[in-house]
């Protein structure tokens, strides 16, 4: 089936540091990907997407390319603060299911330290 | 508003006893989902709905189930709550573009 593996479980950085999150999907036919991102206390949120390949999707100033040939969706943003603290889960959909049904990773906690 | 809303937020439980978890959404999506939250395990899967009555099994549908009578509500039941049901609950809804709106939460503990 479908999956998507987020390598780093928990990432700490400094304010202004430079973030890369890891994310790779497995999926039959072309997915569309997904970034969402959960503050403490709060449910998860959209945060962009991207549907074909090459293609970058952006948002609060994070941003993601769609790698199809190494199959990634990496999350990027050139300068972190302390209130990027959060959960941010990568997910694709579309693939061998509908849109409706989402796969999710399992999630990569950010700690922002001023 | 685009807002889900869930109820109660907080509940603790003894072992046994029936659990009720509700939502709500102001969108008229025709989807909504209910998944747990797990240190480690990331958002899993209970049930997905895709419109009134017309509820289908998520990943983890064991030890739940689901109602749904009204586009805008959607009910998660948990019949003789059990101490490994402890967890965060999150409902969601969307309109199948793959952007899901989720509630805050429902944290119950089962004592």
């Amino acid at each position: 089936g479908d999956s998507v593996t987020q390598t780093e479980g928990q990432v700490a950085l400094s304010e202004e540091d430079f973030l890369t999150i890891h994310c790779n999907y497995s999926a039959s036919g072309y997915p569309a990907l997904f970034w969402y991102v959960q503050y403490p206390g709060e449910g998860p949120q959209f945060l962009f997407r991207a549907s074909r390949d090459k293609e970058k999707g952006s948002s609060r100033g994070f941003e993601a390319t769609y790698n199809k040939e190494t199959t990634s969706f990496h999350l990027q943003k050139a300068s972190v603060q302390e209130s990027d603290s959060a959960v941010y889960y990568c997910a694709l959909g579309g693939a061998s299911s509908s849109f409706s049904k989402l796969v999710f990773g399992q999630g990569t906690s950010l700690s922002v330290v001023p | 508003d685009m807002k889900v809303t869930q109820m109660p937020r907080y509940l603790i439980k003894r072992m046994g006893e029936n659990v009720l978890l509700e939502c709500g959404q102001d969108m008229s999506h025709e989807t909504m989902y209910w998944y747990r939250q797990d240190p480690g395990l990331g958002l899993q899967l209970i049930y997905i709905s895709y419109d009134v009555d017309s509820n289908s099994e998520g990943d983890i549908p064991k030890g739940y189930r689901v109602s749904r009578k009204k586009r805008e509500h959607f009910s998660l039941i948990l019949d003789s709550a059990k101490t490994n049901q402890t967890s965060v609950y999150f409902c969601a809804s969307s309109v199948n573009t793959g952007q899901l709106y989720f509630g805050e939460g429902s944290k119950l503990t089962v004592l």
